[in-house]
Order: C-alpha cells, then structure tokens, then sequence
C-alpha cells in the first residue's frame, strides 16, 4: 500500500539553527501538506502546496518557514532559525482533490 | 469562528463491546469528514470517511453516522479489541482548499 515517508524520524537541533525536513508524498497525489502536533495537543495545519505554489497557508507558516518541491517526488519543510517553541511533531500528508488524506509517521523536532 | 471540538476527552470500553465516540463541529459548509487514529509517536491514520451529502458509511468493525441537523459525527467501532486503543480524532475538510481542520481528540482505553 502506498505511504508517505518522512526523515529523519527524530532531528535534534540548536536554537538559532536551520532545519530542513523532507517527505515523499505518495506517488500519484496532487496536494501536499504539513502540518504540526506540539506535545499533547491536536494536529495543526501548516501549509497547502498545489501545482508548485503555496495554496493556503496558516499563521503559524510565518517568514522562518518555507516549503519546496525540489524535484518529482520529495516535499521539504524549512525553518530557518528555529525557536524552542518549534520542537513538535511535524507532519507531512498528501491527498487527491476531493479525496483522502495520508499521513506520514512523522519527525519529531526537538529545539535546544 | 470555525471549529471542530470532541464530547469527551477520554472513553475506556471493555474489550469485546462497542465503542461510540462524537465529535461537534461548528462549520456547516464543511464538505467531508474524515476520523483518524493515532497511536502514540506515529502519525495519524486513516480510518474512514464521510461526504457531507451521507448519512452513515461502513467500514470493517467501523461505522460513521453523520448528522448535519445537529452539526455531529460519531465514530462507532464494534468488538473492540486492545489495538483499537488510540487517540481518536475528527477533522473536517472544505473541498477547495483541501485542509484539515482537526478536533483536539478522544482517547479511547480498551480495558482487557
């Protein structure tokens, strides 16, 4: 069965540090997401990416971050100076339109 | 503002008996629903899902009943065993921008 796959499973960084985190998105999928889970509260929803263009974006996707689709199958999440309060479980999902979604297992960021 | 939130926020069930578990939501322009579960340090997964122009969907041991009157989803899960042991969460979705908004979860305890 198809999946989406995330590395690394666990990323211990440096406050101040940038981090770079990368997802293969199920193969034939049209939308890419991430989204994040601190420590004990709900998933929330970081950023939509469609047809190599940010679609939707939250309040939490400030200037510090930034998605890529380097070539036909990796999706990349970017922080660029990372804060204590980014350590979360990050997670990348892909879906077709009008269809479901699929998670990926996850990284967990731990910031310094 | 939109939201999507659950009754309650932890439900144990003996194993072998029926587990119901709800979730409000706030959105009625929302156009899909969908309940995953989440087992601890993974990603979440999916179960099943729901189109707002349905009332009921079956899936194996599953069943979510949809009623839009009252803006409710519940998740039925039949013969629990001690594996269905997860935070559960509903999320909605608005076809067009394609994002989840998820619920803040139900963990569910099967008590063998």
């Amino acid at each position: 069965e198809p999946e989406v796959t995330q590395t690394p499973s666990h990323q211990v960084t440096q406050m101040g540090q940038e981090v770079i985190l990368r997802c293969v998105p199920i193969s034939n999928h049209l939308y890419f997401y991430w989204y994040r889970q601190i420590l004990g509260q709900k998933v929330e929803f970081l950023v939509s990416f469609y047809n190599n263009e940010i679609s939707e974006k939250s309040e939490i996707f400030d200037d510090q971050f930034s998605v890529e689709r380097p070539d036909g199958s990796n999706f990349t999440l970017k922080i660029r100076s990372t804060k204590l309060e980014d350590s979360a479980m990050y997670f990348c999902a892909s879906s077709n339109t009008g269809g479901r979604t699929f998670f990926g297992q996850g990284t967990r960021l731990t910031v310094v | 503002g939109e939201s999507v939130g659950l009754h309650l926020p932890t439900l144990s069930v003996q194993e072998g008996d029926n587990s119901i578990i709800n979730c409000a939501y706030s959105n009625s322009a929302s156009d899909y629903f969908i309940w995953y579960k989440q087992e601890s340090g993974k990603g979440p997964q999916f179960i099943i899902d729901i189109r707002s122009n349905m009332d009921k969907r079956q899936g194996q041991r599953v069943t979510v009943l949809l009623n839009k009157t009252v803006k409710h989803l519940s998740l039925q899960i039949a013969a629990t065993q001690p594996g269905d042991s997860a935070v559960y969460f509903c999320a909605e979705v608005n076809f067009g921008n394609e994002k989840l908004t998820f619920g803040t979860g139900t963990r569910l305890t099967i008590i063998p």
